[in-house]
């Protein structure tokens, strides 16, 4: 499997508070992204990063922001968490090899709770 | 991102042979299809991919016709541990960078004795 490793596994926290996720890899590739998984939704992109310090926003990016400073790390932030924010949260890494599309692989999730 | 549209479940018995259909009609030039696994608590699992006509591995085929407008996942002999939810996506090639992936809801697939 590939090495990605996403810290907390899980956290309960309370309305108001900042929260951060963090996604480590060792796989040294170029792309990083955080989804949110709800039932009924599946899995949808927050944002997602194409390199150190280039971030871009998905398609539920309000009331997140994200961070990579090392190729390795990808924070997910939540400046003051809601409920609605109440969900399990996935990493995933991806890396173009020879201009072709390589499939993402992903972490085993955060679950986060906010009360 | 080009949607995509599959059976939210499907039932089986070990040893069938399980087809699961995509449909993806707005599929751009540089769109590639992916199929992913996922078990409960687990992150989902890439399973195959493919660009057009037929692609195998080891755990599955994958048909895609010439307008490629749909996709087919054929699972050969499922077992109990087939059972999971089974994502079709479409997401950009080379051109777009990296995959912006769009997600379903998936296909639950349970296999029964």
């Amino acid at each position: 499997d590939a090495g990605i490793t996403q810290s907390p596994r899980h956290k309960v926290t309370e309305t108001g508070t900042p929260v951060t996720l963090r996604c480590h890899q060792t796989e040294n590739h170029r792309y990083m992204y955080w989804y949110r998984q709800d039932p009924g939704h599946g899995l949808r992109l927050i944002h997602y990063s194409y390199g150190v310090k280039d971030t871009d926003k998905g398609e539920v990016s309000d009331g997140y922001s994200v961070s990579r400073s090392k190729t390795e790390d990808f924070l997910l932030t939540l400046e003051s968490a809601t409920s609605s924010q109440t969900s399990v949260y996935f990493c995933a890494i991806g890396e173009m090899k020879d201009a072709n599309n390589q499939p993402q692989h992903f972490g085993d999730g955060t679950r986060l709770s906010i009360l | 991102l080009a949607k995509t549209t599959q059976p939210i479940s499907m039932d089986s018995y070990e040893g069938q042979e399980v087809n699961i259909t995509c449909s993806h009609n707005n599929i751009a030039t540089n769109d590639y299809i992916t199929w992913y696994q996922q078990f409960p608590s687990q992150g989902p699992r890439f399973i195959i991919q493919g660009y057009k006509t037929k692609v195998t591995n080891e755990v599955a085929s994958l048909f895609i016709p010439a307008d490629r407008k749909s996709s087919t996942l054929s699972l050969p002999r499922v077992s109990l541990s087939d059972t999971a939810v089974y994502y079709c996506l479409v997401g950009r090639g080379p051109t777009g960078g990296g995959n912006k992936l769009t997600f379903g809801t998936g296909t639950q697939l349970k296999v029964e004795l």
